[in-house]
């Protein structure tokens, strides 16, 4: 069974530009999560999908936004960046039928200028 | 609401030394516990869970943790810890079962140095 997928691994963009992440969860998982991972702050939570609704969310700033397809496949978007936002994004990949463990894919690093 | 607290952000310790992460979590609804692992430049892998039974769980690479609920706590053990154990390590906690409110939620790290 594959992984979760994430692509980019890596990006570079210009303060004010925006963005736009995709995540492949594993095949039959229906949950989507999205982190951003920072040295200051650690793992914070940005939200969650789970059959094309979003179940969850956490405490970001309008700019960051997600949506899941049919397929399960997700992407986050980020508009008006910052250089605050310079981070690891990570998806996870949880079955959603309980609430059991989730598993990440590499990352994507977003660095903005 | 859950929290994690994951009460060292370094830990540095000798190589086959043991060494113990502690975690403590604060929840008002019986959890299901992780611990995860971050190698640089990677995503996180899942250790070891706590779902339900045993309070002590074993996970890969020798590691196990033991659920203590009258303190709240979810400790990561090792009794002997090798070179390539250099990670960065999360403790997380969701609530069990079926919840609308079932994000998980991660402590900020532990930093796991292993010195020669």
């Amino acid at each position: 069974k594959a992984g979760v997928t994430q692509t980019p691994r890596y990006l570079i963009k210009t303060r004010g530009q925006q963005v736009t992440l995709s995540c492949s969860p594993i095949s039959g998982h229906r949950s989507v999560s999205w982190y951003q991972q920072t040295p200051g702050q650690g793992l914070q939570f940005l939200f969650e999908y789970f059959s094309e609704t979003q179940r969850n969310k956490g405490n970001f700033p309008g700019r960051f936004s997600g949506r899941q397809f049919s397929n399960s496949r997700s992407e986050m978007n980020v508009s008006t960046l910052e250089l605050g936002d310079s981070a690891l994004y990570l998806c996870a990949s949880r079955s959603g039928n309980l609430n059991t463990e989730a598993f990440f894919g590499q990352g994507t690093r977003l660095t903005v200028v | 609401a859950q929290s994690v607290t994951q009460l060292d952000s370094q830990v540095p310790v000798f190589e086959e030394a043991p060494v113990e992460l502690r975690c403590n979590y604060s929840s008002s609804v019986s959890v299901y516990l992780f611990w995860y692992v971050q190698y640089p430049n990677q995503g996180l892998q899942l250790l070891l869970k706590y779902l339900s039974g045993s309070t002590l769980v074993k996970g890969i690479n020798g590691f196990e943790a033991e659920f203590n609920k009258s303190q709240t706590s979810f400790h990561l053990r090792k009794p002997s810890v090798h070179i390539s154990d250099t990670a960065e390590y999360f403790c997380a906690v969701t609530p069990a079962g079926m919840n609308r409110d079932d994000k998980i939620i991660f402590g900020k790290g532990t930093r796991l140095h292993i010195l020669p």
